[in-house]
């Protein structure tokens, strides 16, 4: 099953703009990861973010926790056309080796 | 340092046969995870491997069944497919513990399509 939903399911913006992307989820989590997803292949992960941390920032991107809400934010900042893919978010549980993902959030750079 | 390779890259079936899809694992990890995406969704976790052994499975039927080799690689099989089962099937691999700590890596995937 699916742990959250991310929103929106998908974003079109010009080259050089932000993009914010949102994923919410249901259970208690030991972090929650970002990852990218090219033409329908392979998951390239992003960034990783303990339970415990509210921010975390790696190069262009930038992801935010509010366990309290259960949600989190990536924000790509300064898009390029090679940002064009799918986004997804997956949250790992503690005492779990699994990660569930969230159903992802296409997004499209114009150039 | 090689990747995950899952092989193959595509495939045809036509419902109720039966497939194999492979995965070798990136060196050094020694658990592997199948990942079925549907299009359009997110990946769903269709069972772990660790040790040969089914480590956690998902919400999959029996006719989903797997195998783990002494060199960490392994097979996904499907029996009696179904039209359902049309979908992108992904290989990850990690050392066991870290696969939610960001430590998977995952291949480029199989894209089944049952007619």
């Amino acid at each position: 099953s699916q742990q959250g939903e991310e929103d929106p399911q998908a974003l079109s913006i010009q080259e050089g703009e932000n993009a914010t992307m949102n994923c919410s989820y249901k259970t208690s989590i030991n972090n929650l990861q970002w990852y990218r997803q090219n033409s329908g292949r392979g998951l390239v992960h992003l960034i990783l973010i303990r339970s415990n941390e509210r921010e975390k920032h790696s190069g262009r991107l930038r992801v935010t926790l509010d366990t309290s809400k259960k949600s989190s934010s990536l924000l790509i900042t300064a898009s390029r056309a090679a940002d064009t893919a799918s986004y997804f978010c997956a949250t790992g549980e503690v005492g779990d080796d699994k990660i569930i993902f969230g159903k992802g959030t296409r997004l499209h750079i114009l150039p | 340092e090689t990747g995950v390779t899952q092989s193959p890259t595509h495939l045809i079936k036509t419902r109720g046969q039966q497939v194999t899809l492979r995965c070798s694992s990136q060196s050094g990890h020694n658990t592997v995870s199948w990942y079925q995406q549907a299009l359009g969704q997110g990946p769903q976790f269709i069972f772990q491997y660790y040790r040969e052994e089914e480590n956690g499975r998902g919400n999959f039927p029996p006719r989903f069944s797997g195998l783990q080799f002494p060199n960490y690689s392994s097979e996904l099989n499907v029996n009696a497919l179904e039209l359902d089962d049309s979908a992108l099937y992904l290989c990850a691999s990690s050392q066991v513990g870290q696969g939610s700590l960001g430590g998977y890596t995952f291949g480029s995937g199989t894209r089944l399509t049952v007619v």
